[in-house]
């Protein structure tokens, strides 16, 4: 069963302009929104994380949007720049059993072209 | 350096082989994990370990088995009766407790011919 829904799959962006990616979940119990950033051939990297009792949060280029209400989460990424492309992964923590589970979404390519 | 080391980085093996991948981390963490990275299908949970001497399956842990001896390391053991083993395979630790950072390792590239 997928519990975080990642949109789009893949994202081509010019250089300079705005890449959102979009994430919702269903569980209410989640209570931790990391978002994480991929190069090939490399391991996941934390890149912001967010927690629900804020709607907003910015570093740097980088801004995480959360709506409560209606469970979803986007990734904003200003200034889109070449070095920026990469694979976007959403995330959803939370308490199951003890331990804190997290949840993945399905990813997404960002290409940023010149 | 502190990190979470894997290897190796690719591996290939024969089908109806057992393999294991190794993970070692030294940044003192309790928690580790085994991901599955597929294309289009993201990190799926294979493993995850709270504790030494400890370890509960996770979403996708058919075929695989894993052991903690040690705080340090996580093994992760690729069996034969895994159907589809040819994956990206991704290691990670974390310190106990809510809101607290996954670290991965860089990944082994497990070939199955």
């Amino acid at each position: 069963q997928q519990q975080v829904k990642q949109s789009p799959q893949s994202l081509i962006v010019q250089k300079g302009g705005i890449s959102i990616i979009n994430c919702a979940y269903e569980n209410t119990a989640f209570d931790y929104f990391p978002w994480y950033q991929q190069f090939p051939g490399k391991g996941p990297a934390l890149l912001i994380a967010i927690r629900p009792d804020v709607s907003e949060k910015k570093e740097g280029r980088f801004t995480i949007s959360f709506n409560k209400s209606a469970k979803q989460f986007s990734l904003h990424i200003m200034d889109s720049q070449p070095g920026d492309s990469a694979t976007y992964f959403c995330a959803a923590s939370g308490n199951s059993g003890g331990y804190q589970k997290v949840t993945f979404g399905t990813g997404t390519k960002l290409q940023v072209i010149p | 350096d502190g990190g979470i080391t894997q290897s190796p980085k690719y591996l290939f093996r024969k089908e109806g082989q057992n393999v294991t991948l190794s993970c070692e981390q030294n940044l003192n963490h309790d928690a580790m994990y085994w991901y599955r990275q597929d294309p289009g299908q993201g990190l799926r949970l294979i493993y995850y370990s709270q504790i030494v001497n400890d370890f509960q399956k996770g979403d996708i842990a058919e075929g695989y088995s894993v052991s903690r001896e040690k705080k340090e390391s996580f093994p992760l053991t690729v069996t034969s009766a895994q159907k589809n083993p040819t994956a990206f395979y991704l290691c990670a630790s974390s310190l106990q407790g809510a809101n607290t950072e996954a670290f991965f390792g860089q990944g082994t590239r497990l070939t199955v011919v």
